[in-house]
């Protein structure tokens, strides 16, 4: 599976769009990035995957460049809620018997 | 909603003590895991099982053991609790072919004295 590198740590004023980069640079022509989120004292939460396109559910969008080798998870407007570590993961289609889960991006919300 | 329940949220127990950890999930999925959550170095893969009576080893099987009589309900077993499993220990469940769309439980913080 291809390695992810993300920031350790971002700050984002409630109200405003958080946007949260990650790296994938090796992926590979048949990998999803997947991102997560762990909420303080809960297990990860599912946010959103993608192949190729960008893709918007109801938590969030993710925009991922033409070339694959990155990717932006994006809460439009983010609330105290959202405080918690961003997982982005890279994972081949199909059926998988394990996510490595790296160290995340602690992302505050702050009012 | 999906719900993955956890049986205990913290739990204290002594070294040497066979320690089970129950999870059941409530959506008919195939497949269940159970991983460890420490400081540092992040989610591990202890066991999977895809189907009733499967299991399969993950990265750090080593000191555990499983059990799937149920669809429902995924068992991690502590045959000999030592200081080193003090731990998160967090169950998922994901229905079959459903990619990466892993639904977690709340975790059980074990602490083995």
């Amino acid at each position: 599976d291809a390695k992810t590198t993300q920031p350790p740590s971002m700050d984002c004023a409630e109200g405003r769009a958080a946007n949260l980069p990650c790296n994938h640079s090796t992926i590979s022509g048949n990998e999803y990035v997947y991102w997560y989120r762990q909420i303080h004292s809960q297990g990860p939460q599912y946010i959103i995957h993608g192949l190729k396109n960008n893709e918007t559910n109801e938590m969030a969008s993710l925009i991922i460049t033409e070339d694959r080798k990155s990717s932006t998870l994006i809460l439009p407007h983010a609330t105290l809620r959202d405080t918690a570590v961003y997982y982005c993961i890279v994972r081949l289609g199909g059926y998988g018997n394990k996510l490595v889960f790296g160290a995340g991006t602690i992302l505050r919300v702050k009012s | 909603d999906v719900k993955v329940t956890q049986s205990s949220r913290y739990l204290v127990k002594r070294t040497g003590e066979k320690v089970f950890l129950e999870c059941v999930q409530d959506m008919d999925h195939e497949n269940m895991f159970w991983y460890r959550q420490d400081p540092g170095l992040g989610l591990r893969l202890i066991y999977f099982s895809y189907d009733v009576k499967m299991k399969e080893k993950g990265d750090i099987p080593e000191g555990y053991s499983v059990s799937r009589e149920k669809k429902e309900r995924f068992s991690l077993i502590l045959e000999s609790a030592s200081t080193n499993q003090t731990s998160m220990y967090l169950c998922a469940s994901r229905q079959q072919g459903a990619f990466e769309k892993l639904f977690f439980g709340s975790g059980t913080q074990l602490s083995v004295l």
